[in-house]
C-alpha cells in the first residue's frame, strides 16, 4: 500500500498571501506514459470534498487559477498565489497509481 | 446536471449489514464509461476509499474490507450499492459515493479524478 503524507498538518495564512501544501508518496507516482497519478480534493466545512486537480497537475472544471498543483515522482505540492476566504477547509492528496487508493492525512488551511 | 445521492442504513447494531445505495440522475452509469465508487470519513477524521465498480460491473476493494464488501451496479434503476457485512464500531463514518473516470494508460487502466461527489451518508455502528 501506498502511504501518503502531508504536511504541514495546520496552516494558518493571511487573505493575499501564499500558501503551499506538501504532499510525499511512499513510491513514486510518475507511470511510464508520463503522467502522475495523484489527486488534489478541498473539503470545505460541512460539505463533501470537491476535486481540484488530477493527474498532478490538470486543474478541475471551476477551479480557480490561484490554485495550482506541481511536482513529480514522490513529491508534490498544491499552491495557492492569493489566498481567499473562501479557501479554508481541509485539503487532501490521494494517489490513484494502484489499489487501494489512498489519502494523506489532509492539511487544514484556516483564515489567520 | 448529473447528481449523486445517498441513502440507506443510518444506525446498525454491531454484526448486522450495511446497506447504502447511490442514485445517479442525469446520465447511465452503464453506458457513458465512468465508474462509481464509495469513500468515507470516520468523525473527526480523514478520508478512506471503500472501493468502486467500473461500468462493466469489475469491482476493486480496499483490501482491509475484504470479505465483506461488496459494491454492485444496477443499470436499470441508474443505482450503484454497497453493502457491507458484519459492521463494528470502526464502520461508523460519513459515507460518500463518487465518480471517477478510467482511462487506459498504454497497457495500464487507472481510475482518478473523482469529480462528482454525493452529499455523503452518516452511519453509526452502536449496541
Amino acid at each position: 500500500e501506498i502511504v501518503m503524507t502531508q504536511s504541514p498538518l495546520s496552516l494558518p495564512v493571511t487573505p493575499g498571501e501564499p500558501a503551499s501544501i506538501s504532499c510525499r508518496a511512499s513510491q513514486s507516482l510518475l507511470h511510464r506514459s508520463g503522467y502522475n497519478f495523484l489527486d488534489w480534493y478541498l473539503q470545505k466545512p460541512g460539505q463533501s470534498p470537491q476535486l481540484l486537480f488530477s493527474l498532478g497537475s490538470n486543474r478541475a472544471s471551476g477551479v480557480p487559477d490561484r490554485f495550482s498543483g506541481s511536482g513529480s515522482g514522490t513529491d508534490f505540492t498544491l499552491r495557492i498565489s492569493r489566498v481567499e476566504a473562501e479557501d479554508v477547509g481541509v485539503y487532501y492528496c490521494m494517489q490513484t497509481l494502484q489499489t487501494p487508493l489512498t489519502f494523506g492525512g489532509g492539511t487544514k488551511v484556516e483564515i489567520k | 446536471q448529473r447528481q449523486l445521492r445517498e441513502s440507506g442504513s443510518g444506525l446498525l447494531k454491531p454484526s448486522q449489514t450495511l446497506s447504502l445505495t447511490c442514485a445517479v440522475s442525469g446520465g447511465s452509469i452503464t453506458n457513458d464509461g465512468f465508474s462509481w465508487g464509495w469513500i468515507r470519513q470516520p468523525p473527526g477524521k480523514g478520508l478512506e476509499w471503500v472501493g468502486h465498480v467500473s461500468h462493466r460491473g469489475t469491482t476493486y476493494y480496499n483490501p482491509s474490507l475484504r470479505g465483506r464488501l461488496i459494491i454492485s451496479l444496477d443499470g436499470s434503476t441508474n443505482q450503484f450499492s454497497l453493502s457491507l457485512r458484519s459492521v463494528t464500531a470502526a464502520d461508523t463514518a460519513i459515507y460518500y459515493c463518487a465518480r471517477l473516470t478510467p482511462e487506459l494508460f498504454g497497457e495500464d487502466y487507472f481510475f482518478y479524478g473523482m469529480d462528482l461527489w454525493g452529499q455523503g451518508t452518516t452511519v453509526t455502528v452502536s449496541s
